[in-house]
């Protein structure tokens, strides 16, 4: 079965454009979520979806925004860029197991993004 | 304020001997805790998780301690194989979070397994 797979993997962006990233889950899996991971450091949440509707948001301005489609893909955008935003960008899919179960996200291999 | 804390930035360890990463955490209303590995220009890769109920979850080669009174968890692995040479994450999920995936990364640990 394929993994969680992330488009593109790799983006150069200028400061102001916007971006958007795409992410297809494992198949089945319905929750997806994105992080962003700036070097040196772990990644950090931004944004849950589950069943397409936004479950869990993350400490990140408004220039930051997702969607999740019914097929489960999910597009993560953002505009007017800065160069902070350079960082490998990830997306994680999770079975569902209802809510108040815990369980594990499987990442696929993130989008690198700089921008200049 | 950093609530996942991984004090060791590096280890290295020799091929067959034991590994162990440490992880600390602030924030008391974490109930799940989890390890992954990660390779460069790879994502994350699930390793091992546990629940705050337990204080031991072990597969393979791998073991996660969990001590809540310390807020401590720790990663064995044993033995250490050269494969093994990555960041390793800890990561921890607050008891409120509902859907369960929003999950509060420290820093990392390279470890470097020598032959």
């Amino acid at each position: 079965d394929a993994g969680v797979t992330q488009s593109p993997t790799h983006l150069i962006k200028t400061r102001g454009q916007h971006v958007t990233l795409r992410c297809s889950p494992i198949s089945g899996h319905k929750s997806v979520s994105w992080y962003q991971q700036v070097l040196g450091q772990g990644p950090q949440f931004i944004f849950q979806y589950y069943e397409k509707e936004e479950r869990g948001r993350g400490n990140f301005p408004d220039r930051f925004s997702a969607r999740q489609f019914p097929n489960y893909s999910s597009e993560l955008n953002v505009n007017a860029l800065l160069l902070g935003d350079s960082a490998l960008y990830l997306c994680a899919s999770s079975r569902d197991r209802g809510r108040f179960r815990n369980t594990e996200a499987f990442f696929g291999q993130g989008t690198r993004l700089t921008v200049v | 304020d950093q609530q996942v804390k991984q004090n060791s930035p590096s280890l290295s360890v020799q091929e067959g001997r034991i590994s162990i990463l440490n992880c600390d955490y602030t924030n008391s209303m974490f109930d799940y805790f989890l390890w992954y590995k990660k390779y460069p220009a790879e994502g994350p890769t699930f390793l091992i998780s546990i629940s705050s109920i337990k204080d031991k979850n072990e597969d393979g080669r791998f073991t996660v301690f969990l001590n809540k009174s310390a807020k401590h968890l720790s990663l064995h692995i044993v033995p250490s194989q050269p494969g093994d040479s990555a960041v390793y994450f800890c990561a921890a999920k607050h008891r409120v979070d509902n859907y369960g995936q929003n999950f509060v990364f420290g820093p990392g640990t390279r470890l470097s397994v020598l032959p």
